[in-house]
């Protein structure tokens, strides 16, 4: 398998559950970024992670935490969520994080919050 | 703050036509403009990355250009065809908070 991948590609879920999402890429690529693409918002950076540490925490509520176990894989950890947090979760990955580096986007999770 | 702005947010044309995508930004302190496509209900795919340098792109019928003293920058795509219909959104690397600040995307309409 090649690129960005996301699981699972949809998720339903009630305001108490407590799921996680996950992203795996094969680019050999070091850091990796989880953004949140809300109706009628533009993209949003929420956390970002260069060789495992994390780097950026886009003021992100504390219902949402990152976990990177190793540069391939990154998750994104939800509990208690809001109805307004209903969105596509969308995971990318670039060489090192640099700024004149495309990111490379997997084709997102769809979420829906109850 | 960067602020990314795209107008219209649709935009519907015949097959054939050449067309022109607009992008404006706030804060002309960029590091790089990119352009994205997004296909309904998938991920961003890169088009085109312009350094800060380069006053221009050019990837097969896509050419992007880039006006830093003006905040601007337009994506032209020639020929158009209906497997453009698609979502281009632009986003720009500010130095200031080291991330892409991202416009809300156009949703370009090809008809047959």
């Amino acid at each position: 398998e090649t690129g960005v991948t996301q699981t699972p590609r949809h998720l339903v879920m009630g305001m108490t559950n407590k799921k996680s999402l996950k992203c795996e890429q094969h680019l050999g690529h070091n850091a990796m970024y989880w953004y949140k693409q809300s109706a009628k918002k533009p993209l949003e950076l929420m956390f970002v992670y260069n060789f495992k540490e994390q780097t950026e925490n886009n003021s992100v509520p504390s219902r949402f935490s990152p976990e990177c176990p190793n540069s391939s894989h990154l998750f994104l950890h939800l509990h208690t969520l809001q109805p307004e947090d209903s969105a596509l979760y969308l995971c990318a990955s670039s060489p090192t994080g640099g700024f004149q580096e495309t990111q490379y986007f997997g084709p997102g999770t769809r979420l829906l919050v109850l | 703050k960067q602020e990314v702005t795209q107008i219209p947010a649709a935009l519907s044309v015949p097959e054939g036509e050449n067309l022109v995508l607009n992008c404006s930004f706030t804060d002309s302190a960029i590091y790089n403009l990119q352009w994205f496509r997004q296909d309904p209900g998938k991920g961003l795919t890169s088009l085109l990355l312009i350094q800060s340098s380069q006053r221009e792109q050019t990837s097969g019928r896509l050419n992007a250009s880039l006006d830093k003293s003006s905040g601007r920058s337009t994506l032209y795509i020639a020929a158009s065809q209906p497997g453009d219909s698609a979502t281009y959104l632009c986003a720009a690397y500010t130095g200031a908070n080291s991330k892409l600040t991202f416009g809300k995307g156009i949703t370009l309409s090809v008809r047959p």
